[in-house]
């Protein structure tokens, strides 16, 4: 079975631009989660789908950042435009049953802002 | 904060001793995970401790969880240099929150 694969594994970009993340969580999981790192700090939690809906957007930095769960199977997070405090790794995990059960994470998709 | 913060920052060992990780936490929970990363890669799940358990062990790992002092512990036995990672605590509330992380060298 195919984990959560993300996409790009990294990129880099100017501050200003827009970049578009992608997360893939495992077939049949209804909760997908997308995370940050930014540098040197904790990993924090952005927001929490299900299906297609979103649960929890409380960690959302600003308004920036736009996340997308059309049909309910992939996301996408969207940062538009960029700013140099965006760099960090941007981690999906997706789960089954809930919040509260084992997340499966992807291997983070690592934005740069120059 | 209710981010969970781990004890130490960092450690190193030789392979074969055992490694000992702590953390604490500020909120009510419903559980308490611990995770893996190894440099440049994904979050690997470890361990999930529910707020009425008081201990787990899967392998060479074992959890303690004691609610009352709000703390966590995660002891790693017989330690080999693969066990060289990050390792993570995470309260779950309804949404994980992370710790800072321990930095574990194993040396062979």
């Amino acid at each position: 079975e195919a984990g959560v694969t993300q996409f790009p594994s990294h990129s880099v970009i100017e501050k200003g631009q827009t970049v578009t993340l992608r997360c893939d969580p495992i077939s049949g999981h209804d909760n997908l989660y997308w995370y940050r790192r930014v540098m040197g700090k904790e990993i924090k939690f952005l927001l929490h789908f299900v299906k297609e809906s979103k649960q929890d957007e409380s960690g959302m930095p600003n308004n920036r950042f736009l996340a997308e769960r059309t049909g309910g199977t992939y996301s996408t997070l969207k940062v538009q435009p960029a700013e140099l405090e965006d760099s960090g790794v941007y981690f999906c995990a997706s789960s089954q049953t809930g919040a509260h059960d084992e997340q499966f994470f992807g291997p983070g998709t690592r934005l740069t802002v120059l | 904060s209710q981010q969970g913060e781990e004890d130490p920052q960092a450690l190193s060992i030789q392979e074969g001793e055992n490694a000992t990780m702590n953390c604490s936490y500020k909120t009510s929970i419903n559980n308490l995970q611990w995770y893996r990363q190894n440099s440049g890669r994904g979050l690997v799940h470890l361990i999930l401790i529910r707020s009425n358990e008081r201990e787990k062990h899967s392998g060479r790992l074992r959890v303690t969880l004691d609610t009352s002092k709000k703390s966590s512990s995660l002891l790693i036995t017989a330690s080999r240099a693969a066990d060289t990672a990050s390792y993570f605590c995470a309260i779950n509330t309804d949404k994980l929150i992370f710790g800072t992380g321990t930095r574990l060298q194993v040396f062979p």
